[in-house]
Formats: C-alpha cells, structure tokens, sequence
C-alpha cells in the first residue's frame, strides 16, 4: 500500500509561475523527502524535512510539513522549462529499525511551458 | 550520479524464461534496494539488502529473489518471468542523513519487457 498520496496527478505552468505539489501520509514518520525524476531517469533526491521541522529550503524549493494533518508541500519558485519532471514524495518510518526504507508516493508531473 | 550501474539496461524476455537484473554501486553504501515503477503504482520496494548476505522482502516481492554476495552488488532474479512483471526497474543505495533519515540514490533503470 502507498504511503504518500501526491496531489494534484498533472501540473501544467508557464515558465516564471510557482509550482505547488502536496502530499499526504498515513502513518507516524521520521522524516520527509522529495525526489525529481526526468523522463526515463532515475529518481534525484532534492531535500529532506525531518518529522521536527517545518519548513526548510534549498535554492528555489521551499517544502514544509505539518505532522498534525500528516502532509507536506512542495514549492518550486520561478519554475523554469527544466524543472519539467515527476515529483514524488517519499517517506521514512518512525519506530524501530529501518533500514533505510521508504514509501514513495505516485508523483506529481509537472510540465513548465517556455 | 552516485556510481550506480545496473545492466542490462533493457530487456526483452519470453514468459517463463529467468532473468537476472544486476545494480552494481562504487559508494560503499551498506543499505540496496531494488523497486519497479508502474504507471499509476509510483515505486514499489521489491527487496532490499542491510548489508552482505543479509536481504529482506519489501511490498512486492512474489515471484522475484535477491542475492547480495558483495557490497557492492545486489541481483534480482526473476526465477519464471510473467508478464505482469514487465516493468521498469530500480536499484537504489542509501547513506545516513543523521537522527535516523537515509536519502537514497538511484540507478538509471532497467526495462524489462516479457512477452
């Protein structure tokens, strides 16, 4: 069973719009992260929020996280054609040992217009 | 790229045939999983591997096996393939972040197509 519950399925913007992806979760988590894949790539890590921040950025990604509602957003600023991707979320488990493991959700896929 | 190979990089397969997956990584990384990527399903943990010799089953591991004789090599068997495992598919590492958080790292995929 998924985890993450990615929304919405499909953006469509124009180059210079921001871009916004929400996720949600079922179970108590450690942390939260968010991976881009380009078409016929492998998944890229892009950053992680642990389950006691809120919100954290890294250039032009802004994520938060709100542990009580259990979801998270994504915020792409001044989106350009490159950030044209799938993103998805993905979550590691609280409790115990991991090993590492993650749930990952569907995706979003964003295409940025020129 | 975090030196993450995995071959073939595609495949094509009659059904019942086995086929082995290899993901082959230069990180030194203690933690391998391989998943498969489905339209509509996202990623999905087949196995996974904590270190030589020591694997485990993920969400969905039937009709798949693993083996891990070296660090840095982590195979995936399809003993009988079917063609519901057609499919693309992953190898990925993983490193600490600290307090618990492991990012992962990728390979480029491997299709497999089963006729």
């Amino acid at each position: 069973s998924q985890q993450g519950e990615e929304d919405p399925q499909a953006l469509s913007i124009q180059e210079g719009e921001n871009a916004t992806m929400n996720c949600s979760y079922k179970t108590s988590i450690n942390n939260l992260q968010w991976y881009r894949q380009n078409s016929g790539r492998g998944l890229v890590h892009l950053i992680l929020i642990r389950s006691n921040e809120r919100e954290k950025h890294s250039g032009r990604l802004r994520v938060t996280l709100d542990t009580s509602k259990k979801s998270s957003s994504l915020l792409i600023t001044a989106s350009r054609a490159a950030d044209t991707a799938s993103y998805f979320c993905a979550t590691g488990n609280a409790g115990g040992t991991s090993y590492g493991k993650l749930t990952f959700g569907q995706g979003t896929i964003l295409t940025v217009h020129p | 790229d975090a030196g993450i190979t995995q071959s073939p990089r595609h495949k094509v397969t009659e059904t019942g045939t086995p086929v082995t997956l290899r993901c082959h990584q230069t990180e030194n990384h203690r933690y391998m999983y391989w998943y498969r990527q489905d339209p509509g399903h996202g990623l999905r943990l087949i196995h996974y591997s904590y270190g030589v010799k020591d694997t485990d089953k993920g969400e969905v591991s039937d009709g798949y096996s693993v083996s891990r004789s070296k660090t840095e090599d982590f195979l995936l068997t399809l003993e009988s393939a079917t063609s519901s495992q057609t499919s693309v598919y992953f190898c990925a590492t993983s490193t600490t972040s600290g307090r618990g958080a492991y990012e992962q790292y990728f390979g480029p995929g491997t299709r497999l197509t089963v006729t």
